[in-house]
């Protein structure tokens, strides 16, 4: 089992709709990044989050520290939102990254 | 655009070819970063440079070897790989190693024929 699991890992949606990625992990953490990563390659950080709730325009991040789960929300998906996300844990133990596989999101027109 | 520049973007090359490939930040940062990402799997750590120094060798074969000669500029040279090697290779950088937010470049895709 992998140490931060997300799901789905494939997620496709109608433009407009309000999508929701998952994120759990199995590890004492310090922080959580959510980032994304467009076809061509290069990954862009969304969030980094240790506590509650960040938002930054259609874009909610959520983390319970308790429970070990963070979300990603996109409000009134576009097109362009289309891209893999990818969620990743910084160990408190040794300040090292563990990344999930990533999730696959496709928004149609 | 975010600070972190990488070239090429695409490379080709024979198992018995010695290529470089070269990520270059302007963002004043002290720690680099090379990750592999791999059809379908997550990133995979290869190496850490903080202050110029090698702090992370996640169990790399020595085909890959990296340089870092100051710290604005790293390098992973490649020689003798195989076609597994093929994947992206992705350069970061962070303000220090302790987890800041990283800043990554667009990556390198390699072929390995």
């Amino acid at each position: 089992k992998n140490e931060v699991e997300q799901s789905p890992q494939n997620l496709t949606a109608q433009e407009g709709e309000f999508i929701t990625i998952n994120c759990s992990y199995s590890v004492g953490i310090s922080a959580l990044h959510w980032l994304q990563q467009h076809p061509g390659g290069g990954i862009v950080s969304l969030f980094m989050l240790s506590s509650g709730k960040k938002k930054h325009g259609r874009l909610i991040a959520t983390i319970n520290i308790q429970e070990k789960h963070s979300s990603l929300h996109i409000t009134a998906s576009h097109p362009r939102d289309s891209a893999v996300y990818i969620c990743a844990v910084l160990m408190d133990s040794n300040y090292q990254l563990i990344w999930g596989a990533g999730t696959k999101l496709i928004i149609k027109p | 655009e975010t600070g972190v520049t990488q070239t090429p973007r695409h490379l080709v090359m024979g198992m018995t070819n010695k290529k470089s490939l070269k990520c270059e930040q302007h963002l004043g940062h002290n720690a680099m970063y090379w990750y592999k990402q791999s059809a379908k799997k997550p990133l995979e750590l290869m190496f850490v440079y903080n202050f110029k120094e090698q702090t992370e060798n996640n169990s790399v074969p020595s085909r890959f070897s990296p340089e870092c000669p100051n710290s604005s500029h790293l390098f992973l040279h490649l020689h003798t790989l195989q076609p597994e090697d093929s994947a992206l290779y992705l350069c970061a950088s962070s303000h220090d190693g302790s987890g800041n937010t990283i800043y990554f470049g667009e990556g390198s895709w390699l072929t390995v024929v």
